[in-house]
C-alpha cells in the first residue's frame, strides 16, 4: 500500500532551519507530485509547496518564499522540506502529501504522512 | 484568514444528515476542482472527495461532495460518531497561486 514516512520532531531555536524527510513506498515515486502542507496548533492546513519529482522543479506558497526548500532523493524516494529563519509562529505539524499524478491539472492530497512536529522554542 | 469561508462548527444527532458548506470566489471555487478532507482527533487529514464530487475507493457513499459557482458543500448522511472531526475544504487559488484550505469545520455528532 501507498505509505508516506516522516522523520521525528524537531526542536529549533529562532534563526536556525530545520530538515523534515518524507519516505516513499508503494508506488511509482517518480508518477506523482509531493506537497508539503504544514497546520499550527488549532489552525487550519497551509499549503507551502509543491515538487515534481520527474523535473525537480518546485513552486512554492508565496508566504514561504526564500525560506522553504523542497528537494528529492530519487534513488532512495525521498522527498526533503527545508525551512530556515525559524520563528516562533513556525510552530507547527508539517505534513507531506502525495500531489497527483504529474501533469495533472487539478490538485489533490493522497495519501497523507503522520506529521512530523516542529517546534521552534528558544 | 483563509480565502474559503467555512462554518466554525455544526452539531447534529446520529442518524441525520448534515451539510457543510465552503465559500469562495471565481479565482478559487468558482473556476478548479474542490476537494474535502477529514480529519479525525489528533491524526493528519484523509481525502474524502475530490474533483467535486468524486469519492476515492474505500470512502462511504454517506459522504457526497457537490459545487455551484463560487460555493462547495459536503453532505454526510447517515451520521455516526465516528465521524466527528474536523473537515477542510481545498482548491486552487489562481490569484494567490497557493492551494487554498478552507478553516476547517468542527463536526460533532451528539
Amino acid at each position: 500500500q501507498v505509505q508516506l514516512v516522516q522523520s521525528g520532531a524537531e526542536v529549533a531555536k529562532p534563526g536556525a532551519s530545520v530538515k523534515v524527510s518524507c519516505k516513499a513506498s508503494g508506488y511509482t515515486f517518480t508518477a506523482y507530485y509531493m506537497q508539503w502542507v504544514r497546520q499550527a496548533p488549532g489552525q487550519g492546513p497551509e499549503w507551502m509547496g509543491i515538487i515534481d519529482l520527474i523535473r525537480g522543479s518546485t513552486a512554492y506558497a508565496q508566504n514561504f518564499q526564500g525560506r522553504v526548500t523542497i528537494t528529492r532523493d530519487t534513488p532512495a524516494s525521498t522527498v526533503y522540506m527545508e525551512l530556515s529563519s525559524l520563528r516562533s509562529d513556525d510552530t507547527a505539524m508539517y505534513y507531506c502529501a502525495r500531489g497527483p499524478r504529474i501533469g495533472a491539472n487539478y490538485n489533490l492530497f493522497d495519501p497523507w504522512g503522520r506529521g512530523t512536529l516542529v517546534t521552534v522554542s528558544s | 484568514q483563509s480565502v474559503l469561508t467555512q462554518p466554525a462548527s455544526m452539531s447534529a444527532a446520529p442518524g441525520q444528515k448534515v451539510t457543510i458548506s465552503c465559500s469562495g470566489s471565481s479565482s478559487n471555487i468558482g473556476n478548479n476542482y474542490v476537494c474535502w478532507y477529514q480529519q479525525l482527533p489528533g491524526t493528519a487529514p484523509k481525502l474524502l472527495i475530490y474533483e467535486n464530487n468524486k469519492r476515492p475507493s474505500g470512502i462511504p457513499d454517506r459522504f457526497s461532495g457537490s459545487k455551484s459557482g463560487t460555493s462547495a458543500a459536503l453532505d454526510i448522511t447517515g451520521l455516526q460518531t465516528g465521524d466527528e472531526a474536523d473537515y477542510h475544504c481545498a482548491t486552487w487559488d489562481g490569484s494567490l497561486s497557493v492551494v487554498a484550505f478552507g478553516g476547517g469545520t468542527t463536526l460533532t455528532v451528539l
